[in-house]
């Protein structure tokens, strides 16, 4: 069974910073390229980030762009969004996205940046 | 950045009826388009992937067609559960981007 359990979400202040985490399980992690999704609760979706499944690629969204930084271990199985400069517009639920067409997808993690 | 419009913003159909939703690409996005089904408290889950194929475990009561700009989702025979918001994304360049998404609702 395919498992994608993101952590390290939480309250932070403006300008600070957050590195979220997803653990992967139940698939070659190091075939698959990987995605960051997010969504302000009650509103719509927003493609963050994707990363090769090599590591060798990375996009962002505009909005996040020198911002945030992706990344990720192979062997553990683990991918990262490393968030910095956050600002109230960055308050979302975060996913971790398993690429193709897997339909996979973590359980989110709510990231809240206010004073 | 390609911008997704779905239309109309919120769906009232009875169960049983059938439901079509809309979506268009600011330009072409070729068959490069899936569409998600989210219920509240849930993450989003894949129905539709290259415009028309059905995701694993997707019921064939979905279908999605169109190609280019102009996109549609249909659901025939509205189950209860199929009440949901659904969004329509493409990934046929960078960024992807989704629509806003239509709610669904019973009428």
């Amino acid at each position: 069974e395919v498992q994608l359990v993101e952590s390290g979400g939480g309250l932070v202040q403006p300008g600070g910073s957050l590195r979220l985490s997803c653990a992967a399980s139940g698939f070659t992690f190091s075939d698959d390229r990987m995605h960051w999704v997010r969504q302000v609760p009650g509103k719509g979706l927003q493609w963050v980030s994707l990363i090769d499944h090599d590591g060798g690629g990375t996009k962002y969204a505009y909005s996040v762009q020198g911002r945030f930084t992706v990344s990720r271990d192979n062997a553990n199985k683990m991918l990262y969004l490393q968030m910095n400069s956050l600002s109230a517009e960055d308050t979302a639920v975060y996913y971790c996205v398993r690429g193709g067409f897997s339909g996979d997808w973590g359980q989110g993690t709510l990231v809240t940046v206010s004073s | 950045e390609i911008v997704m419009t779905q239309s109309p913003a919120t769906l009232s159909v009875s169960p049983g009826e059938r439901a079509t939703l809309s979506c268009r690409a600011s330009q072409s996005v070729s068959s490069k388009l899936v569409w998600f089904q989210q219920k509240p408290g849930q993450a989003p889950r894949l129905l539709i992937y290259g415009a028309s194929t059905r995701a694993t475990a997707t019921p064939a009561r979905f279908s999605g067609s169109g190609s280019g700009t102009e996109f549609t989702l249909t659901i025939d025979s509205l189950q209860s559960e199929d009440f949901a918001v659904y969004y329509c994304q493409h990934y046929n360049n960078w960024p992807y981007t989704f629509g806003q998404g239509t709610k669904l609702e019973i009428k």
